[in-house]
């Protein structure tokens, strides 16, 4: 069964204070896998694609990197508006249900001034 | 602003009522999913339609119906209302069924349902 595992539930930084965001995945062959920032009561908000092992891509201060198992949101000097909760999700290739999104339950991250 | 559209914002029902949420697709977007958000089982894939046809069913439950019509935009009805049916129901759209650098899925701004 496909599967989405993010790490850690919360994480808190202080204006400036880099860090990174897990997201472990199980899926029998990975289509492709995002990564969206949901602001509260707002939806989803496009960040990233990541389609193979050793893919990075970049935007402002955030940086997408993946691997056969796992990718990171790498987040450098963050700004309190930076603060959102950021979901992972893999696509698969087989199954039935090839197309739709198999979500995390997101890194709530908040950064303080 | 993603481009897909989603009314209304909010909705408050009693339970085993009917309800409405429609969704207008980004322009030129020709698959059309619904998700529901809940606090405790986060975003889980309803159904999906691609240029009016069903082609792919997630954890939606039997009293849950939707459709795709042929100006593109989907209607998802919610009947026999339960209070565990209280959710963000959001919509998304992608231009193409699956595959490749075009079928990132971008996403509604949602519709709250409360069923009291």
């Amino acid at each position: 069964e496909d599967q989405v595992t993010q790490s850690p539930e919360a994480l808190r930084l202080q204006e400036g204070e880099s860090s990174s965001l897990n997201c472990s995945y199980t899926v029998s062959g990975l289509r492709g896998l995002f990564w969206y920032r949901q602001d509260p009561g707002k939806g989803p908000e496009f960040l990233f694609t990541l389609y193979s092992a050793g893919e990075e891509k970049e935007k402002e201060r955030l940086k997408a990197t993946l691997t056969k198992k796992e990718s990171f949101l790498h987040i450098t000097a963050p700004k309190p508006e930076d603060s959102a909760t950021y979901l992972c999700a893999v696509q698969g290739i087989y199954g039935g249900s090839q197309g739709n999104l198999i979500f995390g339950k997101g890194t709530k991250l908040s950064v303080k001034p | 602003d993603s481009g897909v559209t989603q009314t209304p914002k909010h909705l408050i029902t009693a339970t085993g009522q009917r309800v409405t949420l429609r969704c207008s697709p980004r322009s030129g977007d020709l698959s059309v999913y619904w998700y529901q958000q809940s606090l405790d089982q986060g975003l889980q894939f309803l159904i999906q339609y691609y240029n009016g046809e069903e082609r792919a069913k997630g954890n939606i439950l039997e009293r849950f119906s939707a459709q795709q019509f042929p100006d593109l935009h989907s209607e998802l009805n919610l009947s026999s209302l339960e209070l565990g049916d209280s959710a963000l129901y959001f919509c998304a759209s992608s231009a193409r069924l699956a595959g490749g650098p075009t079928d990132t899925q971008y996403f509604g701004p949602g519709t709250r349902l409360t069923v009291l």
